[in-house]
């Protein structure tokens, strides 16, 4: 059972455009949604995360916009640059104990930006 | 501050046999945690742990074993490998919820790709 679900699978964009990927949640028990970025060879690094009381967060050129009625919410990165090329993981979090948690994540969207 | 290590970095195994990934993190964190990522598929949490001599199962736990009994390291266990768990395997560390406003921001090895053949 897939509790995060991400799209598109993969991404072109311009360098210089928007690039927006998309995240839905089934579980309500959800609590902090993180966006970690992945290069190749390497492991998945931190890159946002937002909290479900909180409809939106910029950090310089990337955007989390959350929407908790919806279950869903997205990552936007405004002028897209090469150095974007990744692949970008959604996650949700939910506490499974004191102290404890478990991270789900998306499978994952593969960005290409072109020059 | 070498932040989350994983040893070794690339390993083949036959069917049947056993192996220990091993998993280290310097940063003095209590929660740790075993990923396989799989083409298509993402991160699945295999195991997880919240400090020495506590562990808990994830998402994909058959197969695989682990303990804690340091807060430095999380050793994660192969018993009779099959070619099912061909993947790459992250190793990752975080502090505990300690209280409101907590992050869980995982900091993530630089993974092991495990082929069983």
């Amino acid at each position: 059972q897939q509790q995060v679900k991400q799209s598109p699978q993969s991404l072109i964009v311009q360098k210089g455009g928007i690039s927006i990927i998309n995240c839905a949640y089934e579980n309500t028990a959800f609590d902090y949604f993180p966006w970690y970025q992945q290069f190749p060879g390497k492991g998945p690094a931190l890159l946002i995360a937002i909290r479900p009381d909180v409809s939106e967060k910029k950090e310089g050129r990337f955007t989390i916009s959350f929407n908790k009625s919806a279950k869903q919410f997205s990552l936007h990165i405004m002028d897209s640059q090469p150095g974007d090329s990744a692949t970008y993981f959604c996650a949700a979090s939910v506490e499974t104990g004191a102290g404890s948690y478990q991270l789900t994540f998306g499978k994952g969207t593969k960005l290409s930006v072109i020059p | 501050n070498a932040g989350v290590t994983q040893t070794p970095k690339f390993q083949v195994l036959k069917t049947g046999q056993s192996m220990t990934l091993q998993c280290a993190q310097d940063m003095n964190h209590e929660y740790m945690s075993w990923y396989r990522q799989d083409p298509g598929m993402g991160l699945r949490l295999i195991h997880y742990s919240v400090g020495a001599g506590i562990t808990d199962q994830g998402e994909v736990p058959n197969g695989y074993n682990v303990s804690r009994s340091t807060t430095e390291d999380f050793p994660l266990r192969l018993l009779s490998a099959a070619p099912s768990q061909t993947s790459v395997y992250f190793c990752a560390s975080s502090s505990v919820r300690a209280k409101r406003g907590r992050t869980d921001t995982q900091y993530f090895g630089p993974g092991t790709r495990l082929t069983v053949l």
